[in-house]
């Protein structure tokens, strides 16, 4: 079955530097969420989108901006880059009729040096 | 906003033997509560859910119950192998409007089984 599929995997940046993430849902799925993930950590959510709308906002720095396209893929825009934004940022999709199931992505590793 | 509190947070067994992780969260609005497995170096796994208007659901080698009056639920893995060795999270959802429902994990169970 098809998967949640997140681009890049690993990306390393400098500090104040800018970095886009891209994430593609499972086929169907209208319902986006990223979420972050500290070392050792649990994954805290960021934000969501349904249907191409910003539907929950959470911990999300306002250096962080993120929207879904129309065929659903979504990316997340990470601007003035610090060394605390070093974690794995997970995307996870979900179908509106059976909204509560999220399926995870593999992650992108962001590393800021 | 939802509270989600996990234990342990390790968890050393033989294999063969049973593990039991429990949960606790605080809005009674919540009404979905899935377990996750993440390996190293991996995205969370969804492995069982249950909803709030059961008590009890079973897969195979594990099960979850949920007690909805004291707001808590558990994961319990039976005959466990090695390849059930990773951390496992809990989460509760809560509706938050327009399609979406956000998750709040709990902390995390590094479960070890050793051979």
């Amino acid at each position: 079955a098809a998967g949640v599929i997140q681009s890049p995997r690993h990306l390393i940046k400098e500090k104040r530097e800018t970095a886009t993430l891209k994430c593609y849902p499972i086929p169907r799925h209208d319902t986006v969420y990223w979420y972050q993930q500290g070392p050792g950590q649990d994954p805290q959510f960021l934000i969501s989108f349904y249907e191409k709308m910003q539907s929950d906002k959470g911990s999300i720095p306002d250096r962080f901006s993120a929207q879904q396209f129309s065929d659903y893929h979504s990316e997340l825009n990470m601007s003035s880059l610090e060394l605390g934004d070093s974690a794995l940022y997970f995307c996870a999709s979900s179908f509106r009729d059976r909204g509560l199931e999220q399926y995870f992505g593999p992650g992108t590793r962001l590393t800021v040096t | 906003g939802e509270n989600v509190e996990q234990h342990p947070s390790t968890l050393s067994v033989q294999e063969g033997d049973s593990a039991v992780i429990k949960c606790t969260y605080s809005d009674s609005a919540s009404n979905y509560f899935p377990w996750y497995k993440q390996e190293l170096g991996k995205g969370p796994q969804l492995i069982i859910d249950i909803r709030s208007n059961v008590g009890e659901k079973k897969d195979q080698r594990i099960a979850v119950t949920l007690n909805k009056t004291a707001k808590h639920f558990s994961l319990h893995i039976t005959e466990t192998q090695p390849e059930d060795s990773a951390v496992y999270f809990c989460a509760a959802t809560l509706y938050s409007g327009a399609g979406s429902y956000q998750l709040t994990f709990g902390k995390g169970t590094k479960l070890s089984v050793i051979p």
